[in-house]
């Protein structure tokens, strides 16, 4: 069974400071991962996926992830975090051979904060 | 572009009451979702659709039907409403085939008294 796990429920940062955003995962085959964020009463907005090729993805608002293969991780990750930027992070995996939305598997989330 | 729209948006309901939670996507979408998110635990499907007139369960489908007579709408029902089923419930949408992201709605916040 593949699951992802996100071992920080809260992450503070400083406004201007650089962001990383945890998230380990376990699927057989080849990963499908995604980054989704949630703003308050809000549903979930995507940010980026990895399907194949470079390990380091870019998506919206100027976040990026780093897939590495041999820790199993896709750590969410941004140079310069924005007060804005605050709000619930979620990773999610599914096999690359299904590349399917209907097996995706979220993590439990992270809760950024970015201080002022 | 309205994308995923869910209707209503909160509801509370006594145990045993019936509800049916509407959800309609316009952007011709085969695949649709039903999810639902708990604190601490992530988004867990509880049923999904690949096409009009079909639909398959999920991770946690106990306690909850679906229908999907339209390829646009996907309905999810509780039959008798439990004080477990107070969640948040998020619809999504995606294309059919590989490589594809959901989109979701802003999500109906249930709670059953």
């Amino acid at each position: 069974a593949q699951s992802v796990a996100q071992p920080e429920d809260q992450v503070n940062v400083a406004e201007g400071n650089p962001l990383t955003v945890k998230c380990t995962y376990s699927v057989s085959g080849n990963p499908y991962l995604f980054w989704y964020v949630q703003y308050p009463n809000r549903g979930l907005q995507f940010l980026l996926k990895y399907i194949t090729g470079d390990n380091l993805v870019k998506g919206s608002y100027g976040f990026e992830a780093e897939f590495n293969k041999s820790q199993t991780s896709f750590h969410l990750k941004k140079p310069s975090a924005l007060v804005s930027d605050s709000a619930l992070y979620f990773c999610a995996v599914s096999p690359l051979s299904s590349g399917s939305a209907r097996q995706l598997t979220f993590g439990s989330g992270t809760q950024l904060t970015v201080l002022p | 572009n309205a994308g995923v729209t869910q209707t209503p948006k909160f509801r509370v309901l006594k145990t045993g009451q019936s509800m049916t939670l509407l959800c309609a996507q316009d952007m011709n979408h085969e695949y649709m979702y039903w999810y639902r998110q708990d604190p601490g635990m992530g988004l867990r499907l509880i049923h999904y659709s690949v096409g009009e007139g079909t639909t398959a369960k999920g991770e946690v489908p106990d306690g909850y039907n679906v229908s999907r007579l339209k390829k646009q709408n996907f309905l999810l029902g509780l039959e008798s409403a439990a004080p477990s089923q107070t969640s948040v419930y998020f619809c999504a949408s995606s294309k059919s085939g590989r490589n594809t992201e959901a989109f979701f709605g802003q999500g109906t916040r249930l709670t059953v008294v």
